[in-house]
């Protein structure tokens, strides 16, 4: 079985700071880790993936295996980050992929 | 179509109705999937269509709940005799050959209240 644990419902951060949306998951092959995110009435959208290695509006998050965590980080939070951030695991042959139950991000001014 | 496009938008509905939300996937996408996004409890998997068959219902709550989608295109998600704890967002995504490995889109979903 799959499981992906986000353990904050609710952060706070003000504007400058930096921030860590922590995503631990439960998945003894390989996975394929994803953050999505959602911004106040807009659709849900792919933020990042594990395998691009990339940086996207200045977020990164790295898998790492032995912890079995892919915590998402940004050095300088901004007040447009403020969304809630899900994050997600597909694993071996499953077709579909697990959602955490999402972190509401505020970035206070 | 440039996105993936569900309707209605919203529908309130009374206890006990049927009720059935649309999704229009992306053009040319296989892969179709059904979740629901319920307040504090995240994005729960409903079901899973590859073309028009549907491998994977295992996440289907009840026997109340039905989908289907044809011409690989088109899904119908039916839920009968609605009760409240149906309340919620419902989300269609698509996917293409890729699968999982590029990531999803989103439609912006279906908020289903029962009253």
């Amino acid at each position: 079985a799959q499981r992906v644990t986000q353990p904050e419902k609710l952060l706070s951060v003000f504007k400058g700071a930096p921030v860590e949306l922590k995503c631990n998951y439960s998945y003894s092959g390989s996975p394929e880790l994803f953050w999505y995110v959602q911004y106040s009435r807009q659709r849900l959208q792919l933020l990042l993936r594990h395998i691009s290695r990339e940086s996207i509006k200045g977020f990164t998050a790295d898998l790492n295996k032995g912890e079995t965590s892919f915590h998402l980080k940004k050095p300088f939070a901004q007040e447009e980050d403020s969304a809630m951030y899900y994050c997600a695991l597909n694993g071996g042959s499953a077709r579909q992929l697990t959602f955490g139950s999402g972190t509401q991000l505020t970035v206070l001014p | 179509g440039a996105g993936v496009s569900q309707s209605p938008s919203n529908k309130v509905t009374e206890k006990g109705k049927d009720v059935e939300l649309r999704c229009d996937p992306i053009s040319g996408h296989t892969a179709l999937y059904w979740y629901r996004q319920s307040l504090g409890q995240g994005l729960e998997f409903l079901i899973y269509f590859q073309g028009n068959s549907a491998p994977d219902k295992s996440g289907l709550p009840s026997d109340r709940f039905s989908a289907e989608r044809t011409g690989g295109s088109v899904s119908t998600l039916t839920i009968q005799r609605t009760q409240q704890e149906d309340s919620a967002v419902y989300l269609c995504a698509s996917s293409g050959t890729g699968g999982t490995v590029y990531g999803y889109t989103f439609g912006s979903g279906t908020r289903l209240t029962v009253v």
